[in-house]
């Protein structure tokens, strides 16, 4: 099985920071890896797919960059609504793996 | 708008079973393959199952291989996961999730809101 390790596991920032996630498979996915953004009692939201493409919908201030084993997500300007946990997936091969999130919190 | 409705969760005695199904509309059912994640209480995303268009191909991720399985039928684009020896550790809340895109693992762009599963005596 493909392992995916995010990192941090949580992070604290500011309003109007730039924060960076980063996620590490344990083989190469290629780029197929999604992120996604969940809060509290809610869905999970797709915000980018194929590592560095953005969903429909999804401001701009998300992005995503990365191929083979490294993909990074970075948010820019942090706004309250930004503050979550976000989780990476691949969907290179079955079984499909998710990392263990990162939670986003004010500082 | 692709919608998915999720239903059939509950509260269900150790080694028992229940349904779940997933009702899916504004795009081609048939076209794409479905899977099934849960979140267990505080915990994160876990892939529990895919299936192809088709159905003719599924997926399991190993703990639930041999008692649950994923179905769908496309004359009334719905989903299923029927979920048998149900243990603790499956109490969680379970989601469908379809595609962007045809692949031949699928990613999941939409998501369901989710139905509980309470496995507890």
């Amino acid at each position: 099985d493909i392992q995916m390790t995010q990192s941090p596991s949580s992070l604290s920032a500011s309003v109007g920071d730039r924060v960076t996630i980063t996620c590490r498979a344990s083989q190469g996915i290629s780029n197929y890896l999604a992120w996604f953004q969940q809060k509290p009692g809610k869905a999970p939201k797709s915000l980018i797919y194929a590592a560095s493409s953005l969903q429909s919908g999804v401001p701009s201030k998300f992005s995503g960059s990365g191929s083979g084993t490294d993909f990074t997500l970075t948010i820019s300007s942090l706004q309250p609504e930004d503050f979550a946990t976000y989780y990476c997936q691949q969907y290179n091969t079955y079984p499909i793996t998710f990392g263990q999130g990162t939670r986003l919190e004010i500082k | 708008e692709v919608q998915l409705l999720e239903s059939g969760g509950g509260l269900v005695q150790p080694g028992g079973s229940l349904r779940l199904s997933c009702a899916a509309s504004g795009f081609t059912f048939s076209s794409y393959a479905m899977s099934w994640v849960r979140q267990a209480p505080g915990k994160g995303l876990e892939w529990v199952s895919s299936i192809s268009g088709s159905g003719g191909n599924t997926y399991y991720t190993d703990s639930v291989k041999g008692r649950f399985t994923i179905s769908r039928d496309n004359s009334k684009s719905t989903l299923y996961l029927q979920m048998n020896s149900l243990r603790a550790e499956d109490t969680a809340v379970y989601h469908c999730a379809s595609p962007g895109a045809v692949l031949p693992v699928p990613d999941a762009k939409h998501w369901g809101q989710g139905t509980l599963v309470t496995v507890s005596s």
